[in-house]
């Protein structure tokens, strides 16, 4: 079965402080992806990042950094100088490739980020 | 920059009664998806669509609950007799250009159902 944890659920910082956010997840499927959402106060999701499971590159946008390590099943997040915008909630999600499965995403319950100024 | 649209932004429903959730996906993908998400809860798969005909479906996604790709650019959900418990965050999103189903899903801003 697949699965998605994300064992933080509320994380404070102080403004320009940086913050990393766990996510770990489970699959049998050799191929798969992963991606983490952004859900700001006003509710809607929106796309960060996808990562397939054939590249552990780490990626770079910005303030936003991803560290795929598929040895320890992980993929978390890294926010450099966090800013009171940043403040959401962060799911993690996981997709497979099973066979009439079309890619559902699997979410984690989040992680509650708030930066205070 | 295209993007998913829902409609209402919120909807308020007596128990029992119909409600229809209306989403406009990106207009070139190929693949439908509802979630829901309950109140501080984690976001959940409801169903997924495609070639005009459901692909999966999870255990939430009852016989209270049917979707519908009326005409060419509208995808619909209904719930025929709300429960209290249907109160949630409905998410549409859609993805896969022609080729592949593993392409982002992008999502609408939701419609949030209140069953009084």
């Amino acid at each position: 079965a697949q699965k998605v944890t994300q064992a933080q659920t509320e994380i404070s910082v102080v403004e320009k402080e940086d913050v990393t956010l766990d996510c770990v997840y489970e699959t049998r499927d050799t191929t798969y992806y992963l991606f983490w959402y952004k859900q700001p106060p006003s509710g809607e999701l929106v796309f960060l990042i996808r990562r397939n499971s054939f590249d552990e590159q780490n990626e770079i946008s910005g303030r936003y950094s991803w560290n795929f390590q598929k040895s320890t099943s992980s993929f978390n997040f890294t926010i450099t100088a966090s800013q009171v915008v940043d403040s959401a909630v962060y799911f993690c999600a996981l997709s497979g490739n099973s066979p009439g499965g079309y890619n559902k995403l699997i979410f984690g319950a989040g992680t509650r980020l708030a930066v205070h100024p | 920059e295209p993007e998913v649209t829902q409609t209402p932004s919120h909807q308020v429903t007596q128990m029992g009664q119909e409600v229809i959730l209306r989403c406009v996906p990106i207009s070139n993908h190929l693949y439908f998806y509802w979630y829901r998400q309950i109140l501080g809860q984690k976001v959940e798969f409801l169903v997924s669509f495609y070639n005009n005909e459901i692909s999966e479906k999870s255990e939430i996604f009852d016989d209270q609950f049917s979707v519908e790709r009326p005409d060419g650019s509208n995808f619909t959900l209904k719930i025929r007799s709300t429960k209290l418990e249907d109160s949630a965050m409905y998410f549409c999103a859609s993805s896969g250009l022609a080729g592949g189903n593993t392409d982002t899903q992008y999502f609408g801003p939701g419609t949030r159902l209140t069953v009084l």
